[in-house]
């Protein structure tokens, strides 16, 4: 069954430094994995998808994720935190055998503070 | 383009009470789904339909029911509310590989 783990609950960065959020997956099967937002009191937003095309996926707002089938892991990153970026972010994965996104299993979240 | 709408934003219940969380879209979309929010769990699928007429269970399904009469609207209701149930609800809808969510509704059960 396909799954996802994300490590740490809560990243604190300071503004202007390296954001690096970790995903991990279990999939039997090539997954299709995303990133979402949440702002407070939002409904989520796509960051950005893998789909198995190029590894190095790039989304909105200058996040991008790498996907290592090596490691199972599927980060995400940004060069230089803004004040903006403080928000909960959950990576997820489609349940194998759909490949539409209406039965996603989200990761327990990371919620990400930005230090001025 | 109101994208996912979800009425009410916020509700106490009381234990036992029944209620509907409403949900539309207006992007014509096929698939729907249902997911609740609590905190350090994520979000966990309820339920979900493929149309109009087609309905399945998620990972969380008891204790709640869905219709889908109509492509736009996916209601979700609460038959007998339990304390449990607390939490933060959402719809979304979506197309291909992307899904698009609802502003989400607080419900407390108190």
């Amino acid at each position: 069954a396909q799954s996802v783990t994300q490590l740490g609950s809560h990243v604190s960065v300071s503004e202007g430094a390296l954001v690096l959020l970790r995903c991990n997956y279990s999939s039997s099967v090539p997954p299709y994995l995303f990133w979402y937002v949440q702002y407070p009191n939002q409904g989520l937003q796509l960051l950005l998808k893998y789909t198995s095309a190029a590894t190095l996926v790039k989304g909105i707002n200058g996040f991008e994720a790498e996907f290592k089938k090596s490691e199972t892991s599927f980060h995400l990153t940004k060069p230089s935190a803004h004040m903006s970026d403080a928000a909960e972010y959950f990576c997820a994965v489609i349940i194998s055998g759909y490949s539409s996104a209406s039965k996603i299993i989200f990761g327990s979240g990371t919620r990400l503070s930005i230090r001025p | 383009n109101a994208g996912v709408t979800q009425t009410p934003k916020f509700q106490v219940l009381k234990t036992g009470q029944s209620m509907t969380l409403q949900c539309a879209q207006d992007m014509n979309h096929e698939y729907m789904s249902w997911y609740r929010q609590d905190p350090g769990m994520g979000l966990r699928l309820i339920h979900y339909s493929v149309g109009a007429g087609i309905t399945d269970q998620g990972e969380v399904p008891n204790g709640y029911n869905v219709s889908r009469s109509t492509t736009e609207d996916f209601p979700l209701r609460l038959l007998s509310a339990a304390p449990s149930q607390t939490s933060v609800y959402f719809c979304a809808s979506s197309y291909k590989l992307e899904a698009f969510f609802g502003q989400g509704t607080r419900l407390t059960v108190v």
